[in-house]
């Protein structure tokens, strides 16, 4: 069973506005935590944002803030005043602390900024 | 602070021949991962070391594949004889404390593969 869904394969926003990634996952350990990671064309992987499970307040950095609604079992990431920068890869991943603690990722979101 | 260092960046083989990647975890981490990346994929783990014993290992095609953590620092994986199917990107990634709830992992570079 997937335990990430990533819907939007792509995504467009002009530069200046802000922007939503979607998120779902599916769990039944209590105890787990959420990221969102950048990946441009480089390669490499950069770490956003983390939210706990417990936390009660949603995480923010930056221009990045994660929308936790953890009835619906969501953490849509939510970017502000998009720069061309931003143009990448967005990866979901949960980390369920009750098992071998890894990494699963979801398929990813390709954003792209418009000037 | 440095980050995590892998090499080669790219590598080209031909199926059948065997390649290994090394990697350099940000100094302190305990925890050392390697993930692999299909194109149009999420990453996916192949081997979790905790200093320089083997963690999860449960996704490794171990007829093929095989890591070393010596030291509990640097890392290699090797593939040994490669297929078409294994090219990709290998991601390397490390963390301070596996234990902790909201441990951080820090991804490396990368390694392109492509089997010929």
């Amino acid at each position: 069973a997937q335990k990430i869904t990533q819907t939007q394969p792509g995504m467009f926003v002009q530069e200046k506005e802000a922007v939503t990634l979607d998120c779902t996952y599916d769990t039944s350990d209590p105890s787990y935590g959420l990221f969102w990671y950048k990946q441009p064309s480089s390669g490499e992987m950069i770490f956003l944002i983390y939210q706990g499970s417990y936390d009660q307040q949603n995480a923010t950095e930056g221009r990045y803030s994660l929308n936790f609604q953890k009835a619906r079992k969501s953490a849509n990431l939510v970017i502000s005043a998009s720069q061309l920068g931003d143009s990448a890869m967005y990866f979901c991943a949960m980390r369920e602390i009750g098992s071998a603690r890894q990494l699963t990722f979801g398929s990813g979101t390709q954003l792209t900024v418009l000037p | 602070e440095a980050g995590v260092a892998q090499s080669p960046r790219y590598k080209i083989i031909e199926k059948r021949q065997s390649v290994a990647f090394w990697c350099n975890p940000i100094s302190g981490h305990a925890t050392l991962y390697w993930y692999q990346q299909i194109l149009g994929q999420g990453p996916k783990l192949l081997i979790q070391f905790q200093n320089n014993g083997v963690v999860d290992d449960s996704q490794l095609p171990k007829d093929r594949f095989s890591a070393e953590r010596l030291k509990g620092v640097d890392s290699t994986l090797k593939i040994q004889p490669a297929k078409l199917e294994d090219s990709a990107v290998y991601l390397c990634a490390s963390s301070l404390d596996r234990a902790a709830r909201g441990d951080i992992q820090y991804f490396g570079a990368g390694t392109r593969l492509s089997v010929l």
